[in-house]
């Protein structure tokens, strides 16, 4: 099976731009998650959805969104986009049944705002 | 509320010597507990993770961890560590029920193996 794939890799904004990205899960993953790196605060979670609907949705503010196609396929939105949304944003995937399953991590986007 | 404390930022050590990464959660529920590694420039991959049964978990690249209820531990060891073990690991808990897919990471234990 593909792994998790995430597009684009790396990515250069300026400030109060918005940014989209996207994440491909895993064949047969239902559940997709969002989850911000950086090195201050480390790794947080944004959101999961499943099945097209957001189930789960971790301290962010509005500008931060996301949705999720009947493919399962996941983009994120950023807006007005400030300095310290630099960060690396991972997608994880699963087959989202219960908390055990295990996450898949994609490779991330680099997202640098300058 | 969940958090993890991952108890070393960093932890040096020669090739072939035996290494502990700790980390302790607190939880008011019952909670599931991973292990994850990030290698440089790439996504997490789940080393463990303990759901029930045996404390002892046994993982992949040689790695396994103990989870300790009363001391509310689940620190990652492996006897013998290989130059290639050197990346950052994440201890992580999830929600037994409700949580869904949401985990709560640790701030990481950067592990530097020397030759």
């Amino acid at each position: 099976k593909a792994g998790v794939t995430q597009t684009p890799r790396y990515l250069i904004k300026t400030r109060g731009q918005q940014v989209t990205l996207s994440c491909s899960p895993i064949s047969g993953h239902r559940s997709v998650s969002w989850y911000q790196q950086t090195p201050g605060q480390g790794l947080q979670f944004l959101f999961e959805y499943f099945s097209e609907t957001q189930r789960n949705k971790g301290n962010f503010p509005g500008r931060f969104s996301g949705r999720q196609f009947s493919n399962s396929r996941s983009e994120m939105n950023v807006s007005t986009l400030e300095l310290g949304d630099s960060a690396l944003y991972l997608c994880a995937s699963s087959s989202g049944e219960t908390s055990a399953n295990e996450q898949f991590f994609g490779p991330g986007t680099r997202l640098t705002v300058l | 509320a969940q958090s993890v404390t991952q108890l070393d930022s960093q932890v040096p050590v020669f090739e072939e010597a035996p290494v502990e990464l700790r980390c302790n959660y607190s939880s008011s529920v019952s909670v599931y507990l991973f292990w994850y590694v990030q290698y440089p420039n790439q996504g997490l991959q789940l080393l463990l993770k303990y759901l029930s049964g045996s404390t002892l978990v046994k993982g992949i690249n040689g790695f396994e961890a103990e989870f300790n209820k009363s001391q509310t531990s689940f620190h990652l060891r492996k006897p013998s560590v290989h130059i290639s073990d050197t990346a950052e690991y994440f201890c992580a808990v999830s929600l037994f029920s409700g949580g869904y897919n949401k985990l709560i990471f640790g701030a990481g234990t950067r592990l530097a193996v020397h030759p």
